[in-house]
């Protein structure tokens, strides 16, 4: 069963709009959800995180949103850049689960110029 | 520091050939993961290490899969036989204390032939 689910599998996005990545988890016990980027040939790097007990998480150009009534949750992007262009992944963990984390499917960002 | 290292990056290998990988985490890292992850999905949590133990294994991890991580260092992943349906990206990931720190690696894309 696929418990976070990224359900758009590519977005394109004009460069200086806003990018808005999107995720839904089934698992109302995962205590915190990271958002990783992803460049072909390289391994997912660490984007910006959420606890469980926040709603909101902001770092420069990204912003995380958590809403847990309806477990979802979204990264903003602005203003988008075409080196933004990667794949994006969300990933939630467990409390006691050891740090292992479980990866939606991706969202595959195009920033055009 | 120079980050998760991994090695080979790629490898192409017969059916019922064994195969090995090498994942040599950030030095003060003392947990260490592997995933796999398949065209389209995200990455799929395999198995971790705290220090030389290994505390959890996804049912992923067929019998044909083995991996080490002797003296708390450097970790191997041992497929043997290997199918096709073992060709994926594996990736290794290093965490210290806190899920901010978790870093992968570049990975290893094993190829079945």
């Amino acid at each position: 069963d696929q418990q976070v689910k990224q359900n758009s599998p590519s977005l394109s996005v004009q460069e200086g709009r806003i990018s808005i990545l999107n995720c839904d988890y089934t698992n109302s016990m995962f205590d915190y959800f990271l958002w990783y980027k992803k460049y072909p040939a390289e391994g997912p790097t660490f984007l910006i995180s959420i606890s469980s007990i926040k709603d909101k998480n902001e770092d420069g150009r990204f912003t995380v949103f958590l809403n847990k009534s309806a477990k979802h949750l979204s990264l903003h992007i602005v203003p988008s850049q075409p080196g933004d262009s990667a794949v994006y992944f969300c990933a939630a963990s467990l409390r006691n689960q050891g740090g292992k984390l479980i990866f939606g499917q991706g969202t595959e960002l195009s920033v055009k110029p | 520091d120079t980050g998760v290292s991994q090695d080979p990056r790629h490898k192409i290998t017969k059916r019922g050939q064994n195969v090995t990988f090498r994942c040599d985490p950030i030095s003060e890292h003392n947990r260490l993961y592997w995933y796999r992850q398949t065209l389209g999905q995200g990455p799929e949590f395999l198995t971790y290490f705290q220090n030389e133990a290994q505390l959890e294994k996804s049912r992923l991890l067929s019998d044909r899969f083995s991996a080490e991580r002797p003296k708390g260092s450097f970790s191997t992943l041992e497929i043997q036989r290997t199918e096709q349906g073992d060709s994926a990206m594996y990736l290794c990931a290093s965490m210290s204390g806190t899920l901010y720190g978790y870093t992968f690696g570049s990975g290893t894309r094993l190829t079945v032939v």
